[in-house]
């Protein structure tokens, strides 16, 4: 069965903290993992998007790893900031599922408190 | 661009009522999809379209229909409400059909209560 988990399920940080984010997939054989952020009562942001022959992507003060054959995947946020505050949801996509669909895990919540 | 727009925000329908959520999208994209997302759960699935006069199934179609006249638009309709499908709903697009490098755009969501 084919799962995306999360964890932590929140995170509670000081501004200017470096942060990692985990993403753990149960099946290697990927199309791509994106990381979103979600914002309360907002649609989804598409953060970083990494293919499956990619190791890692970084815009700004984000990266994004990726690896296949222990099925995880990071997202590293440097000198973080109250504005980062919202939901970071992981999602894959897998060869031979139904075309297109998006894999989500449950989420990590993160606060970042000036 | 507006990119993907979805009206109602908010709704709330009595048991049994139905309605059409609407989505639309001015990008081109020959993708679409709608998932739910649901407290404690990950954004699952509802159904999809490779293109105009194209739909399929995803993981969770029961009590819901799709139509796809056109690029643009893509409507989700509840035929007979019932509490389970209380979620918030939302519509994303990709500019191709084929599965494997791009980004999915997703709207702001319809929240949707069902008493």
């Amino acid at each position: 069965k084919q799962e995306v988990t999360q964890i932590p399920a929140a995170l509670s940080v000081p501004e200017g903290e470096n942060l990692v984010l985990n993403c753990s997939f149960t099946d290697s054989a990927i199309y791509n993992l994106q990381w979103f952020r979600q914002d309360p009562g907002k649609g989804l942001t598409s953060l970083l998007l990494i293919q499956s022959s990619q190791r890692e992507q970084t815009s700004g003060r984000l990266n994004a790893s990726l690896d296949k054959s222990s099925g995880r995947s990071t997202l590293y946020i440097a000198a973080s900031q109250p504005g980062d505050s919202a939901t970071y949801l992981c999602a894959v996509g897998w060869r031979g599922s139904t075309l297109g669909r998006l894999y989500f895990g449950r989420g990590t919540q993160l606060t970042v408190w000036p | 661009n507006a990119g993907v727009t979805q009206t109602p925000k908010f709704q709330v329908l009595k048991t049994g009522q139905s309605m059409t959520l609407q989505c639309a999208q001015d990008m081109n994209h020959e993708y679409m999809s709608w998932y739910r997302q649901d407290p404690g759960m990950g954004l699952r699935l509802i159904h999809y379209s490779v293109g105009a006069g194209i739909t399929d199934q995803g993981e969770v179609p029961n009590g819901y229909n799709v139509s796809r006249s056109t690029t643009e638009d893509f409507p989700l309709r509840l035929l007979s409400a019932a509490p389970s499908q209380t979620s918030v709903y939302f519509c994303a697009s990709r500019p191709d059909r084929i599965v494997g490098t791009d980004t999915q755009y997703f709207g702001p969501g319809t929240r949707l209560t069902v008493l």
